[in-house]
Order: structure tokens, then C-alpha cells, then sequence
């Protein structure tokens, strides 16, 4: 079976500081990696896809990484503001074409405080 | 700017009551989703759709139906509400990707958040 399990389920910080979120799966066949942001209340937002080949990928002070041997996937956050203060949620895609799944991790609920 | 919208972001309705809920998508997206998202249980899909008329189930199909008429529009349809889905409901699309037709980036809407009393 699928799964994603994402540590620690909940994080508080203060502003300014670096924090870590932890992503491992059991997925197979695989094909991609997601991290997505979300705000209390809306959508999820995306903030990278990275496949097999990639290690890690940036998106501004967010860098993903990805270890394929391991199965594990990291999501830095650099110089924390009150801004981040979401869930974010780990998504691992599996197989590709109509038969193409995703297999969503519970999320770390990130609290940024002055 | 794209946009994928949920028709209701609040909804309250009484046990029995048939229910829709309507998403709309403006980026010409093959693939949409519809999702529950309960506390402690992460995102769980409900049905997909990859074409016009064209449904799929998901993980959780049970006690929904869904309606694709329009390249746009995915509806979500609980024919005889239950308290047991009281729930946030989310929609999604993407384009389906590259040779092998990976799921490309999901876009998601806003949310509706359902009680069923």
C-alpha cells in the first residue's frame, strides 16, 4: 500500500528562523515528489515537483530535496516570516497515464511567532 | 491569472438532502478532482475526471456521484446527504503531462467546507 508520512505533525517557530519538515514514502512505481503549501481555511498552492532525477529544487526561500535511494524528501524554509504559517503537505505521484495516482501525507502544521 | 472556483465556500445542509457542488476551471485542464479533506486524514479522493464525460473513481467513491458535461466544469453530487460527510471538499485540475501522461501540477480551489446536520 502507498503511504506518506510526514514529521512532525506540528512545528512552532519564531520569525526569522530555519526549520526543516520531513517527508518519507513507500510508493511505487514512482514518478514525482510535490510539496504544497496551505493556509488555514483555502486551497493548497504548490511549491515544487521534483521527479527521480532531481535532488533539489528552490522556490525562493523554500528548497525541496529528494533522496530516491531513501525514499525521503526534506522542505527547507529559510528566514521564516509570519507568512509561512501553514500546513504543508508531501505528495507522491505513482505511475503514470489514467492509472497516474497520488498519495497525500498528513501535513506539518508550521506556526511562525514573533 | 488561473483559477479553479468552488461554487460555494460554505454550505449547511440537513441529512437526506440531495447536495452539488460545482467547480469551474479557466485553464483548459484535461484532468479534474475532487477531494475530502478531514482532520488527521490528509487529502482523499473522491473521483477524477480525465475527459469530457469521462469519470473515474477514486478511493472514497461511496455515497457521491460526479457530472462532467463541459471541459470546465466538474460537479460533485451527494444524492442523499449523511452527517458523516460533514467535510471540507476540495476540486483540482491539471494538465495531463509529457509522453508518459503524468499528472501535472494540481491547481486547487478555495475549498467548501460542508456540515450535514
Amino acid at each position: 500500500k502507498n503511504q506518506v508520512e510526514q514529521s512532525p505533525q506540528s512545528l512552532i517557530i519564531l520569525e526569522g528562523k530555519n526549520c526543516t519538515l520531513q517527508c518519507n514514502y513507500t510508493v511505487s512505481p514512482f514518478s514525482n515528489l510535490r510539496w504544497y503549501k496551505q493556509d488555514t481555511g483555502r486551497g493548497p498552492v504548490s511549491l515544487t515537483i521534483m521527479t527521480f532525477s532531481e535532488n533539489t529544487k528552490s522556490n525562493g526561500r523554500y528548497t525541496a530535496t529528494l533522496d530516491a535511494d531513501t525514499k525521503q524528501s526534506s522542505l527547507h524554509i529559510t528566514a521564516s516570516q509570519l507568512s509561512d504559517s501553514a500546513s504543508y503537505i508531501c505528495v507522491v505521484s505513482a505511475g503514470t497515464g489514467t492509472a497516474s495516482k497520488l498519495t497525500f501525507g498528513t501535513g506539518t502544521r508550521l506556526q511562525v511567532t514573533l | 491569472d488561473v483559477k479553479v472556483t468552488q461554487s460555494s465556500r460554505y454550505l449547511v445542509k440537513r441529512t437526506g438532502e440531495k447536495v452539488f457542488l460545482e467547480c469551474v476551471q479557466d485553464m483548459d485542464h484535461e484532468n479534474m478532482f475532487w477531494y475530502r479533506q478531514d482532520p488527521g486524514l490528509g487529502l482523499r479522493l473522491i473521483y477524477f475526471s480525465y475527459d469530457v464525460k469521462m469519470k473515474e473513481k477514486g478511493d472514497i467513491p461511496e455515497g457521491y456521484s460526479v457530472s462532467r458535461e463541459k471541459k470546465e466544469r466538474f460537479s460533485l453530487i451527494l444524492e442523499s446527504a449523511s452527517t458523516n460527510q460533514t467535510s471540507m471538499y476540495l476540486c483540482a485540475s491539471s494538465f495531463l503531462t509529457g509522453l508518459a501522461g503524468v499528472v501535472g501540477e494540481l491547481f486547487f480551489g478555495e475549498g467548501s467546507r460542508l456540515t450535514v446536520l
